[in-house]
């Protein structure tokens, strides 16, 4: 099984939205609704932010949310604050099997 | 509050074998949702799923990895582990240990123990 693809790196500034895409294929993120997202501080173990594509855990801001369509998944994030700056991973299941993504490092400017 | 604790070696020379013990404190291992899985991330890089387990006993590994990987459970005593065979430097990873939600996500994560491999 291939990772998923993201994008290396994404940016934004305070207050402003926005999106890291997670593309996989028809075995894995288009197969199925189970989509789940992490984000990373440097030193800290992941924390669930999404999980089945949109939901979200007791305790994640609502800023965060997610979406599908086809073979991707979206995060937004919506009102960007400095803490949010961290590498977010999105994960699929596909056949009794888990794959993650390669990363997307959010820098807030 | 559930919490994961992963313990071992921090070394590990090349061709031998990696062990690690994940012990779980304040929730039980046979909830009929929860697998328990293995995550790892070598320095500067992303996260691979290794493998899970459920109560029972059966597994479910990344293909990658399958003929080197063994995944066990003791319930009596909380924990679960990692046996990872013929190690070499490309072994070298934070190991994550976590709960395994229904097999499609990863709610509860332990602090991670670092493994090197080298001579």
């Amino acid at each position: 099984q291939s990772a998923l693809t993201q994008p290396a790196s994404v940016s934004g500034s305070p207050g402003q939205s926005i999106t890291i895409s997670c593309t996989g294929t028809s075995s894995d993120v288009g197969g199925y609704n189970y989509v789940s997202w992490y984000q990373q501080h440097p030193g800290k173990a992941p924390k669930l932010m999404i999980y089945d594509v949109s939901n979200r855990p007791s305790g994640v801001s609502n800023r965060f949310s997610g979406s599908k369509s086809g073979s991707t998944a979206s995060l937004t994030i919506s009102g960007l604050q400095a803490e949010d700056e961290a590498d977010y991973y999105c994960s699929s299941y596909t056949s009794s099997s888990m794959v993650f993504g390669g990363g997307t490092k959010l820098t807030v400017l | 509050q559930l919490q994961l604790q992963e313990s071992g070696p921090g070394l590990v020379k090349p061709s031998e074998t990696l062990s690690l013990t994940c012990t779980v404190s304040g929730g039980s291992l046979s909830n009929s949702n929860y697998y328990w899985g293995w995550i790892r991330q070598p320095p500067g890089k992303g996260l691979e799923w290794i493998g899970s387990i459920y109560h029972s006993g059966s597994t479910y590994y990344n293909p990658s990895l399958k003929s080197r990987v063994t995944i066990s459970v003791d319930t009596s005593k909380k924990q679960f582990s990692l046996k990872l065979t013929s190690v070499t430097a490309a072994d070298t990873a934070l190991y994550y240990c976590a709960r395994h939600q229904l097999l499609v996500y990863f709610d509860y994560w332990g602090q991670g123990a670092l493994v090197t491999v080298s001579s």
